[in-house]
């Protein structure tokens, strides 16, 4: 396995501006996840699919935000309007099937910088 | 509601002492648990989980946790530490009946001193 990819790694934007972050799943994990994680607390869930359906979104997710698996493989999350409270590391997840189970495999995250 | 909680939000132990790190949770059904680590700037590492059976499960690097059903309570534990266990431990539960999603405690950070 080459393991749960993101990117960036890291971004830095001005308030307002829109960014997009990628995630590549572990090959044939049909479940992925997106978390946010801010300094000193724990990540906290934002929104799963499992293959394109979104099965979940958290409240934290607010308008501004989107997340898409159109294909059932890579993941994008998006963030418009972006403000400073958005600043956080973003971690992305995978995990096979639907078995409790199963591990859930992060990724490195990338870490947004609103300024 | 699923939740956990870390009491502690820093762990100091001596190299070649053991180290414990506290967790509970609070679940309706049957929980499934975690530990995951995380080093500076970097993403979360899975250690190990408690399904069912031996209430003691081993994991990576030496690293072990104590399910414990009447105390709601899931410990790692090391009997020896290194300095380069220093990071972030964070313990996360799902259970059979509540959502897919794990949910994390606000983690505990390891320091060991040489």
């Amino acid at each position: 396995d080459t393991g749960v990819s993101q990117d960036p790694r890291h971004k830095i934007t001005k308030r307002g501006q829109n960014v997009t972050f990628r995630c590549d799943p572990i090959s044939e994990h049909n479940r992925l996840y997106w978390y946010r994680q801010t300094l000193g607390q724990g990540p906290e869930f934002l929104t799963y699919f499992q293959n394109e359906a979104q099965l979940e979104k958290s409240r934290l997710l607010s308008d501004r935000f989107s997340a898409e698996r159109p294909k059932g493989s890579f993941s994008t999350l998006e963030i418009q309007r972006t403000e400073q409270g958005d600043s956080a590391m973003y971690l992305c997840a995978s995990s096979v099937g639907a078995d409790r189970r199963n591990t859930i495999y992060f990724g490195e995250g990338s870490w947004l910088t609103v300024v | 509601a699923q939740s956990v909680a870390q009491p502690e939000d820093q762990v100091n132990v001596a190299e070649g002492n053991p180290l414990t790190v506290k967790c509970t949770y609070s679940v309706s059904g049957n929980p499934y648990l975690f530990w995951y680590v995380q080093y500076p700037n970097r993403g979360l590492q899975f250690l190990l989980k408690y399904i069912t059976g031996d209430n003691l499960v081993k994991g990576s690097y030496g690293f072990e946790a104590e399910f414990n059903k009447s105390q709601t309570s899931f410990h790692l534990k090391k009997p020896s530490a290194l300095v380069s266990d220093s990071a972030l431990y964070f313990c996360a539960v799902r259970d059979t009946y509540n959502t897919d999603k794990l949910i994390f405690g606000t983690g505990t950070r390891l320091q060991v001193f040489p």
